[in-house]
Protein backbone atom coordinates (compact mmCIF):
# COMPACT_ATOMS: atom_id res chain seq x y z
CA UNK A 1 0.00 0.00 0.00
CA UNK A 2 1.90 3.13 -1.33
CA UNK A 3 -0.47 5.42 1.21
CA UNK A 4 -2.17 7.10 -2.02
CA UNK A 5 -5.55 6.95 -2.93
CA UNK A 6 -7.64 7.20 -5.74
CA UNK A 7 -11.29 7.07 -6.40
CA UNK A 8 -13.66 6.07 -7.93
CA UNK A 9 -11.89 2.37 -9.11
CA UNK A 10 -13.95 2.22 -11.99
CA UNK A 11 -15.70 4.84 -14.01
CA UNK A 12 -17.88 4.06 -17.33
CA UNK A 13 -19.61 6.98 -18.93
CA UNK A 14 -20.07 8.02 -22.52
CA UNK A 15 -18.88 10.14 -25.01
CA UNK A 16 -19.02 14.24 -24.51
CA UNK A 17 -19.52 14.02 -20.69
CA UNK A 18 -17.87 14.93 -17.97
CA UNK A 19 -16.07 12.91 -15.11
CA UNK A 20 -13.78 14.32 -11.70
CA UNK A 21 -11.22 11.74 -10.28
CA UNK A 22 -10.00 12.03 -7.06
CA UNK A 23 -6.57 11.85 -5.43
CA UNK A 24 -5.39 11.58 -1.89
CA UNK A 25 -1.57 12.27 -1.72
CA UNK A 26 0.45 10.35 0.51
CA UNK A 27 -0.22 11.97 4.47
CA UNK A 28 2.57 15.39 4.53
CA UNK A 29 3.59 14.56 0.67
CA UNK A 30 2.82 18.53 -1.39
CA UNK A 31 3.36 17.36 -4.70
CA UNK A 32 1.09 15.40 -6.38
CA UNK A 33 1.47 14.02 -9.91
CA UNK A 34 -1.29 13.22 -13.03
CA UNK A 35 -0.68 10.32 -15.38
CA UNK A 36 -2.47 8.44 -18.11
CA UNK A 37 -1.48 5.19 -19.31
CA UNK A 38 -2.93 3.93 -22.49
CA UNK A 39 -1.56 0.72 -24.71
CA UNK A 40 -0.49 2.66 -27.56
CA UNK A 41 0.78 5.66 -25.50
CA UNK A 42 2.45 4.09 -21.86
CA UNK A 43 2.36 6.16 -19.32
CA UNK A 44 2.05 10.16 -20.22
CA UNK A 45 2.71 12.69 -17.47
CA UNK A 46 -0.25 15.19 -17.49
CA UNK A 47 0.30 17.43 -14.65
CA UNK A 48 1.89 18.36 -11.49
CA UNK A 49 0.97 20.28 -8.65
CA UNK A 50 3.05 21.17 -5.60
CA UNK A 51 1.40 22.83 -2.16
CA UNK A 52 -1.75 23.94 -4.11
CA UNK A 53 -0.12 25.03 -7.38
CA UNK A 54 0.33 24.28 -10.78
CA UNK A 55 4.03 23.41 -11.29
CA UNK A 56 4.56 21.76 -14.46
CA UNK A 57 2.38 20.32 -17.04
CA UNK A 58 2.79 17.52 -19.90
CA UNK A 59 0.98 16.20 -22.70
CA UNK A 60 -2.82 17.56 -20.86
CA UNK A 61 -5.67 18.23 -23.57
CA UNK A 62 -7.53 21.85 -23.29
CA UNK A 63 -10.54 19.50 -21.94
CA UNK A 64 -8.62 18.58 -18.92
CA UNK A 65 -8.20 19.97 -16.17
CA UNK A 66 -6.95 19.65 -12.20
CA UNK A 67 -6.69 21.36 -9.11
CA UNK A 68 -5.13 20.62 -5.98
CA UNK A 69 -7.00 21.71 -2.39
CA UNK A 70 -6.19 23.55 0.81
CA UNK A 71 -5.82 19.82 1.95
CA UNK A 72 -3.41 18.79 -0.80
CA UNK A 73 -6.00 16.53 -2.16
CA UNK A 74 -6.55 16.98 -5.84
CA UNK A 75 -8.91 16.46 -8.75
CA UNK A 76 -8.64 15.69 -12.28
CA UNK A 77 -11.30 17.06 -14.43
CA UNK A 78 -12.26 15.62 -17.78
CA UNK A 79 -14.90 16.78 -20.38
CA UNK A 80 -16.66 16.20 -23.58
CA UNK A 81 -15.10 12.65 -23.08
CA UNK A 82 -13.81 11.18 -26.23
CA UNK A 83 -13.59 7.38 -27.28
CA UNK A 84 -9.59 7.95 -27.25
CA UNK A 85 -9.75 9.18 -23.28
CA UNK A 86 -10.23 5.20 -22.26
CA UNK A 87 -7.35 5.20 -20.48
CA UNK A 88 -6.08 3.99 -16.81
CA UNK A 89 -5.48 7.57 -15.05
CA UNK A 90 -2.60 7.57 -12.31
CA UNK A 91 -2.03 10.08 -9.61
CA UNK A 92 1.10 10.15 -7.77
CA UNK A 93 2.64 11.84 -4.65
CA UNK A 94 5.97 13.02 -3.53
CA UNK A 95 7.32 15.15 -0.58
CA UNK A 96 8.78 18.07 -2.77
CA UNK A 97 9.14 19.47 -5.83
CA UNK A 98 12.53 17.98 -7.17
CA UNK A 99 11.32 15.56 -9.89
CA UNK A 100 15.15 14.53 -10.43
CA UNK A 101 15.44 12.70 -7.04
CA UNK A 102 12.21 12.28 -5.62
CA UNK A 103 10.50 8.79 -5.11
CA UNK A 104 6.93 9.06 -6.27
CA UNK A 105 4.47 6.96 -5.03
CA UNK A 106 1.53 5.79 -7.29
CA UNK A 107 -1.89 5.36 -6.42
CA UNK A 108 -4.17 2.52 -7.58
CA UNK A 109 -5.07 3.94 -10.76
CA UNK A 110 -8.96 4.79 -11.88
CA UNK A 111 -10.25 2.94 -14.98
CA UNK A 112 -11.69 5.20 -17.22
CA UNK A 113 -13.93 4.24 -19.71
CA UNK A 114 -15.81 5.94 -22.71
CA UNK A 115 -18.47 4.36 -24.81
CA UNK B 1 16.62 17.29 -22.82
CA UNK B 2 16.71 13.68 -21.33
CA UNK B 3 15.59 10.92 -23.48
CA UNK B 4 15.49 7.00 -22.83
CA UNK B 5 15.59 4.15 -24.80
CA UNK B 6 14.30 0.84 -23.00
CA UNK B 7 14.47 -2.50 -24.51
CA UNK B 8 10.74 -3.63 -26.18
CA UNK B 9 9.52 -6.30 -24.69
CA UNK B 10 7.47 -8.63 -23.98
CA UNK B 11 11.19 -10.63 -22.32
CA UNK B 12 9.80 -14.26 -21.49
CA UNK B 13 11.95 -16.38 -19.13
CA UNK B 14 11.81 -19.37 -17.27
CA UNK B 15 12.14 -19.72 -13.52
CA UNK B 16 15.64 -19.28 -12.07
CA UNK B 17 16.59 -17.62 -15.25
CA UNK B 18 18.42 -14.46 -15.34
CA UNK B 19 17.30 -10.81 -16.27
CA UNK B 20 18.78 -8.26 -18.41
CA UNK B 21 16.64 -5.10 -19.16
CA UNK B 22 19.08 -2.52 -21.23
CA UNK B 23 18.19 1.14 -20.65
CA UNK B 24 20.40 3.98 -21.71
CA UNK B 25 19.53 7.36 -21.31
CA UNK B 26 21.23 10.80 -22.38
CA UNK B 27 21.24 13.66 -19.78
CA UNK B 28 22.10 17.06 -18.85
CA UNK B 29 24.08 16.42 -15.66
CA UNK B 30 24.23 13.38 -14.03
CA UNK B 31 20.42 13.39 -12.41
CA UNK B 32 19.84 10.34 -10.39
CA UNK B 33 17.52 7.71 -11.97
CA UNK B 34 14.96 5.00 -11.60
CA UNK B 35 13.65 1.43 -11.95
CA UNK B 36 9.77 1.42 -11.98
CA UNK B 37 7.98 -1.94 -11.55
CA UNK B 38 4.17 -2.43 -11.95
CA UNK B 39 2.10 -5.37 -11.13
CA UNK B 40 -1.03 -6.21 -13.07
CA UNK B 41 -3.79 -4.60 -11.58
CA UNK B 42 -1.67 -2.11 -9.37
CA UNK B 43 0.23 1.26 -10.27
CA UNK B 44 3.61 1.80 -10.25
CA UNK B 45 6.25 1.65 -7.34
CA UNK B 46 9.55 2.27 -6.79
CA UNK B 47 12.00 -0.50 -7.47
CA UNK B 48 15.33 1.41 -6.91
CA UNK B 49 16.96 3.99 -7.70
CA UNK B 50 20.73 5.22 -8.02
CA UNK B 51 21.16 8.98 -7.47
CA UNK B 52 25.26 9.64 -8.78
CA UNK B 53 27.28 7.80 -11.42
CA UNK B 54 28.50 4.79 -10.85
CA UNK B 55 25.80 4.37 -7.66
CA UNK B 56 24.66 0.81 -7.50
CA UNK B 57 21.13 0.37 -6.77
CA UNK B 58 19.61 -2.83 -5.51
CA UNK B 59 15.80 -3.94 -3.99
CA UNK B 60 14.34 -7.30 -4.17
CA UNK B 61 17.57 -9.28 -5.61
CA UNK B 62 17.59 -6.47 -8.68
CA UNK B 63 20.58 -4.19 -9.31
CA UNK B 64 21.38 -1.74 -11.59
CA UNK B 65 24.35 0.92 -11.99
CA UNK B 66 24.36 3.93 -13.09
CA UNK B 67 27.12 4.03 -15.54
CA UNK B 68 28.14 7.28 -16.72
CA UNK B 69 30.72 5.97 -19.52
CA UNK B 70 28.19 4.16 -21.28
CA UNK B 71 25.36 6.53 -20.42
CA UNK B 72 23.32 2.70 -18.97
CA UNK B 73 21.16 1.77 -16.18
CA UNK B 74 20.28 -2.05 -17.30
CA UNK B 75 18.44 -3.97 -14.69
CA UNK B 76 19.84 -7.37 -13.65
CA UNK B 77 18.48 -10.43 -11.91
CA UNK B 78 20.21 -13.36 -11.05
CA UNK B 79 17.15 -15.64 -10.66
CA UNK B 80 13.86 -15.13 -11.73
CA UNK B 81 10.61 -16.10 -10.18
CA UNK B 82 7.25 -16.24 -11.30
CA UNK B 83 5.94 -13.31 -9.17
CA UNK B 84 8.69 -10.67 -10.98
CA UNK B 85 6.31 -11.42 -14.03
CA UNK B 86 5.62 -7.21 -14.26
CA UNK B 87 6.17 -4.02 -16.19
CA UNK B 88 9.61 -3.01 -15.40
CA UNK B 89 9.92 0.79 -16.21
CA UNK B 90 13.22 2.76 -16.56
CA UNK B 91 12.22 6.31 -15.79
CA UNK B 92 14.87 9.23 -15.83
CA UNK B 93 14.24 12.97 -15.31
CA UNK B 94 13.75 15.65 -17.90
CA UNK B 95 13.66 18.73 -16.43
CA UNK B 96 10.78 18.80 -14.10
CA UNK B 97 9.33 15.09 -15.41
CA UNK B 98 9.97 11.50 -15.29
CA UNK B 99 10.36 10.02 -18.31
CA UNK B 100 8.50 6.33 -18.22
CA UNK B 101 7.27 5.06 -22.10
CA UNK B 102 6.09 1.97 -22.26
CA UNK B 103 7.95 0.50 -20.11
CA UNK B 104 8.82 -3.44 -20.58
CA UNK B 105 7.02 -6.59 -20.42
CA UNK B 106 8.53 -9.45 -18.24
CA UNK B 107 6.83 -12.75 -18.46
CA UNK B 108 7.95 -15.63 -16.29
CA UNK B 109 7.15 -19.42 -16.48
CA UNK B 110 7.78 -21.96 -13.96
Amino acid sequence: DSGVTQTPKHLITATGQRVTLRCSPRSGDLSVYWYQQSLDQGLQFLIQYYNGEERAKGNILERFSAQQFPDLHSELNLSSLELGDSALYFCASSADLKVSTDTQYFGPGTRLTVL
Amino acid sequence: GNSVTQMEGPVTLSEEAFLTINCTYTATGYPSLFWYVQYPGEGLQLLLKATKADDKGSNKGFEATYRKETTSFHLEKGSVQVSDSAVYFCAPPRGDKLIFGTGTRLQVFP
